[in-house]
């Protein structure tokens, strides 16, 4: 049960796209289309932002988008905003209700 | 308007125990899985335990194996983490979660905060 591996910073400008990785092993990924990402403010709780890999709650902007590519998922914020400023987490089912969590990216507005 | 609001967290010696509860309303709780993540002071979240929608299965990280035990109670709507054995590196914010499909947790409280010291 180890964490999939996240870049520990990414940063852009306003306006700017920025893409962040998470990877893992075929253990966690697998052939599961199960990957999520949340966005968490200091203090807060997580907000699902992607689910399934590329699947948006309603209300999210589709400024974030997600993709998967053999096991490593990604997450692409488009058009940043100061807004966009957070922590943000991947995870994946790791099988037998198994649930993994990358270790967290700081995305920082410049 | 689904809410998820934990409660039970505190000061906890080493070896102690506390039993953390996650109320439920605004979806039917019955239909869902439910989880516990937690989040360890400045570093990032850690899947705890889940348990099915009947509370007869359940599934927990290794590293609280035989310590901590998920339930719920359907009727009050209610989720519960039992913590036995307590250690410091047990110390963490508790998110109570919806889970809505194998892994996407939709619904999260604010969290209930769990000091162990003494």
């Amino acid at each position: 049960q180890s964490a999939l591996t996240q870049p520990p910073s990414a940063s852009g400008s306003p306006g700017q796209s920025v893409t962040i990785s998470c990877t893992g092993t075929s253990s966690d990924f697998g052939d599961y289309n199960f990957v999520s990402w949340y966005q968490q403010y200091p203090g807060k709780a997580p907000k699902l932002m992607i689910y399934e890999v590329n699947k948006r709650p309603s209300g999210v902007p589709d400024r974030f988008s997600g993709s998967k590519s053999g096991n490593t998922a990604s997450l692409t914020v488009s058009g940043l905003q100061a807004e966009d400023e957070a922590d943000f987490y991947c995870s994946s089912y790791a099988g037998s209700n198994n649930l993994v969590f990358g270790g967290g990216t700081k995305l920082t507005v410049l | 308007e689904v809410q998820l609001v934990e409660s039970g967290g505190g000061l906890v010696q080493p070896g102690g125990s506390l039993r953390l509860s996650c109320t439920a309303s605004g979806f039917t709780f019955s239909y869902y899985w439910m989880t516990w993540v937690r989040q360890a002071p400045g570093k990032g979240l850690e899947w705890v335990a889940s348990v099915n929608q009947d509370g007869s299965e359940n599934y927990s990280v290794d590293s609280v194996k035989g310590r901590f035990t998920i339930s719920r109670d359907n009727a009050r709507k209610s989720l519960f983490l039992q913590m036995t054995g307590l250690r410091a590196e047990d110390t963490a914010v508790y998110y109570c979660a919806r889970r809505r499909d194998s892994s996407t947790l939709d619904y999260w409280g604010p969290g209930t905060l769990v000091t162990v010291s003494s």
